[in-house]
Order: C-alpha cells, then sequence, then structure tokens
C-alpha cells in the first residue's frame, strides 16, 4: 500500500497560470480532504469530499476548485494562481468517520 | 467559527525533562480530538481522544481529554531530541469528521 500519495512534490508558477494538484489513496477510503499549511496558521481546511461524487467547502475555499475523480482520486484546482496561495498542500483520507486521517506527503508550491 | 489554541507557542527543554502541552477548543458537533507529530513533512497521527477522562499512553507520551471544560494535554516524560518537532492539536467535527487544527506547539529538545 502507497497510502496517500501527492504530486507534484514542488512547484514554481507565475501569477495568473493554473494547475492542478493531484492526490490518491489505495486504502479504499471514502472522505478526502484538502489542507493548505503557512507559517504560524496550523493546517487549514480548503475543500473535502465526503464521499465519492460530493464535494464541499471548508475554511478557506476561495480561488480554488475540486473534483473527486472517483473513490480514489481527489484534485484541487488553482485557476488563476496568486501569490497568497504560495503554501504547503496537504491532502489526507479517511475511511468512517471516528478515524484518523492518513496525510499525504505534501506539495510546496510558490507563486511568484 | 470552531476555534483550537494550543500553548504553548514553542518551548525549549533539555534532555530528560518533562513537558506538558496544552490543547483547548471551542467547537460545533464534537467527534474526536487528535493529536499529531510533524517533523517537517506530513503530519504522523500520535493519538485520537474521543471520551474524557480516559488516558491514552504510547511509550513516554500520554494523552487525556477534558470534554466538560473543553481542552486536553499531551505529556512527553524523559524527553530525546527526536522529540523535538511541531506538535499538532485538531478537533474532528461533524458527520464529515472535519479537522480544524490550532498553530501547533513548537518543541526543541536540547542536550
Amino acid at each position: 500500500n502507497a497510502g496517500v500519495t501527492q504530486t507534484p512534490k514542488f512547484q514554481v508558477l507565475k501569477t495568473g497560470q493554473s494547475m492542478t494538484l493531484q492526490c490518491a489513496q489505495d486504502m479504499n477510503h471514502n472522505s478526502m480532504y484538502w489542507y493548505r499549511q503557512d507559517p504560524g496558521m496550523g493546517l487549514r481546511l480548503i475543500y473535502y469530499s465526503a464521499s465519492e461524487g460530493t464535494t464541499d467547502k471548508g475554511e478557506v475555499p476561495n480561488g480554488y476548485n475540486v473534483s473527486r475523480l472517483n473513490k480514489r482520486e481527489f484534485s484541487l484546482r488553482l485557476e488563476s494562481a496568486a501569490p497568497s496561495q504560495t503554501s504547503v498542500y496537504f491532502c489526507a483520507s479517511i475511511k468512517y468517520s471516528r478515524e484518523t486521517q492518513y496525510f499525504g506527503p505534501g506539495t510546496r508550491l510558490l507563486v511568484l | 467559527e470552531d476555534k483550537v489554541v494550543q500553548s504553548p507557542l514553542s518551548l525549549v527543554v533539555h534532555e530528560g525533562d518533562t513537558v506538558t502541552l496544552n490543547c483547548s477548543y471551542e467547537v460545533t458537533n464534537f467527534r474526536s480530538l487528535l493529536w499529531y507529530k510533524q517533523e517537517k513533512k506530513a503530519p504522523t497521527f500520535l493519538f485520537m481522544l474521543t471520551s474524557s477522562g480516559i488516558e491514552k499512553k504510547s511509550g513516554r507520551l500520554s494523552s487525556i481529554l477534558d470534554k466538560k471544560e473543553l481542552f486536553s494535554i499531551l505529556n512527553i516524560t524523559a524527553t530525546q531530541t527526536g522529540d523535538s518537532a511541531v506538535y499538532l492539536c485538531a478537533v474532528s467535527t461533524g458527520t464529515a469528521s472535519k479537522l480544524t487544527f490550532g498553530t501547533g506547539t513548537r518543541l526543541q529538545v536540547t542536550l
């Protein structure tokens, strides 16, 4: 089992460019989440998908879109990147509620 | 708005010391409180607490939850340099088990 995987590991974008961050899990988990982590801010929830076919906004959804492509994959898209989106992005998944979330290794994004 | 507050923000101790990290919360639809350790990469799971007063232990680490006073503590005894990390407290809420994180406590253990 690879667990939760994320691609790419690191990306540099120019302001206004778009990109998609990929996340996949092979644990047959039902729910998936995208967080961002900024210095001194902890992790904040961007979007989540409670089950295949559903997505909902988290605490900081502005500037992002998501797609739950199937049960395994949950992607995060930046349509027009801004310097304020420079951050480390973590994907997480969980099989059932009342269980711990498993985190991917993270994607470090720098927007110039 | 759900809120999780950790204290202290950072601390430096000597190897062998005992430390206590604090986490207080104000949330709706509480499901559980979780502690994670983060060392320059993804958070790794330490404990999940759902019931008040029941201590969870793993080696030198232990944690307890007080649902009446809305806080939890994480204790680390006989600290080692390998314990140096950011310790994150998070509260899971709602049927979708969304996590609200505190800003973390940065622990540095020196020789």
